[in-house]
């Protein structure tokens, strides 16, 4: 099984702020690896797929990239909205899995 | 509009079993596999399986396979997740999820359900 570490656990920043979110594989997953965000009481949403392509909708402040082990997602500059739990998903191999989760909090 | 509506909240004892829902609308439903994740309470996501209701080929985590059962009945758009012995750490937020892209394996989940909280307590 793929393990995903997101790092870190929590990001404190202000609106405005650029964040900076890390996922990790334990092994290669090519460029199978999804990015989603979830609020509170909230199912998640879909941000990013295939490591670096937008979802229908999704603001140009979201970015991904990466490929192999080490993956990225920028916002460039935090919106209000935009603090929330953020999940990367391979879809590489089975079983499919999740990281932990990067929660990005108000400061 | 592409959409999965899932079944209403569930309060159960251990040893009881038990069936959630998940309905989709605004696409060819036999031709996108739909996965199943759980959310234990405070926690992240967790991959549980996949189901193509087309010919109801199915694959488990390891972590979930024998613990429930997947199914689908593409006549109502309607997939399934069941338990036939619960425990309370079954509790948790259960979601569907389609696959991007279908028939494909390797694609990401979106859209999601609205989730069904399944408590289990005595």
């Amino acid at each position: 099984e793929i393990v995903l570490t997101q790092s870190p656990g929590t990001l404190s920043l202000s609106p405005g702020e650029r964040a900076t979110l890390s996922c990790r594989a334990s092994q290669s997953v090519s460029s199978y690896l999804a990015w989603y965000q979830q609020k509170p009481g909230q199912a998640p949403r879909l941000l990013i797929y295939g490591a670096s392509s937008r979802a229908t909708g999704i603001p140009d402040r979201f970015s991904g990239s990466g490929s192999g082990t080490d993956f990225t997602l920028t916002i460039s500059r935090l919106e209000p909205e935009d603090f929330a739990v953020y999940y990367c998903h391979q879809y590489d191999s089975s079983p499919r899995t999740f990281g932990q989760g990067t929660k990005v909090e108000i400061k | 509009e592409v959409q999965l509506v899932q079944s209403g909240a569930e309060v159960k004892k251990p040893g009881e079993s038990l069936k959630i829902s998940c309905k989709g609308s605004g696409y060819s439903f036999s031709s996108y596999w739909i996965g199943w994740v759980r959310q234990m309470p405070g926690k992240g996501l967790e991959w549980m399986g996949i189901i193509y209701p087309g010919d109801s080929d199915t694959r488990y985590s390891p972590s979930f396979q024998g613990q429930v059962t997947i199914s689908a009945d593409k006549s109502i758009s309607t997939a399934y997740l069941q338990w036939s012995s619960l425990k309370a750490s079954d509790t948790a937020m259960y979601y569907c999820a389609r696959h991007g892209v279908g028939a494909i394996l390797t694609t990401w989940f979106d859209p999601w359900g609205q989730g069904t909280l399944v408590t289990v307590s005595s």
